[in-house]
């Protein structure tokens, strides 16, 4: 199985701050990689599909970039509804895998 | 209005069994494929089954193979996961899930928790 290795596993920022979260894969699985934004108590939320496409609807503020193994996640000025937990999910193969995610908390 | 509703969690005992049903609408669910996802309590997510659109494409985890099988009905828009064999650590929220153009998981039901003890 494909593992995927999410960095940091918390972060601390602020308001108009500008974060990255990375996704590594443990093997090339060329752009077949999503980002999901899940807040307490609620489903999982699509932000990007293909390692850089922008869902529908989401805020320019996110974008995806990376192929290969190496993926991040960029918010480019956190707005207050942005803090939540982020997961990277591959889709090159089955098993799917998640990334451990990455809890944005507000300093 | 895309809409994806799960039932049928509730508490089961180790070892015993339970069916969970996702009712799909708002789309034509027999062009997607669909995914079950599961959350443990204070966990991250994690993938545990796929179907095919038409049904005939079927994967597991490992963690669930040879007691979990995942099903659809087209003519009800609905799809299944028959979890048999339930262990304490299969305690979790489960989610169903779309998977639509470039695989990604694009519409998700709110989830069905699913509590094992005894």
């Amino acid at each position: 199985a494909i593992q995927m290795t999410q960095s940091p596993s918390s972060l601390s920022a602020s308001v108009g701050d500008r974060v990255t979260i990375t996704c590594r894969a443990s093997q090339d699985i060329r752009t077949d990689l999503s980002w999901y934004q899940q807040k307490p108590g609620k489903a999982p939320k699509l932000l990007i599909y293909d390692a850089s496409r922008l869902q529908s609807g989401v805020p320019s503020r996110f974008t995806g970039s990376g192929s290969g193994t190496d993926f991040t996640l960029t918010i480019s000025s956190l707005q207050p509804e942005d803090f939540a937990t982020y997961y990277c999910l591959q889709d090159y193969s089955f098993p799917r895998t998640f990334g451990q995610g990455t809890r944005l908390e507000i300093k | 209005e895309v809409q994806l509703v799960e039932s049928g969690g509730g508490l089961v005992q180790p070892g015993g069994s339970l069916r969970l049903s996702c009712a799909a609408s708002g789309f034509t669910f027999n062009s997607y494929e669909m995914n079950w996802v599961r959350q443990a309590p204070g966990k991250g997510l994690e993938w545990v089954s796929y179907i095919s659109a038409s049904g005939s494409a079927i994967y597991y985890a490992d963690s669930v193979k040879g007691r979990f099988i995942i099903s659809r009905d087209n003519t009800k828009n609905s799809l299944y996961l028959q979890m048999n064999s339930l262990r304490v650590e299969d305690t979790a929220v489960y989610y169903c899930a779309t998977e639509g153009g470039y695989d990604r998981f694009e519409y998700w039901g709110q989830g069905t928790l699913v509590p094992v003890s005894s």
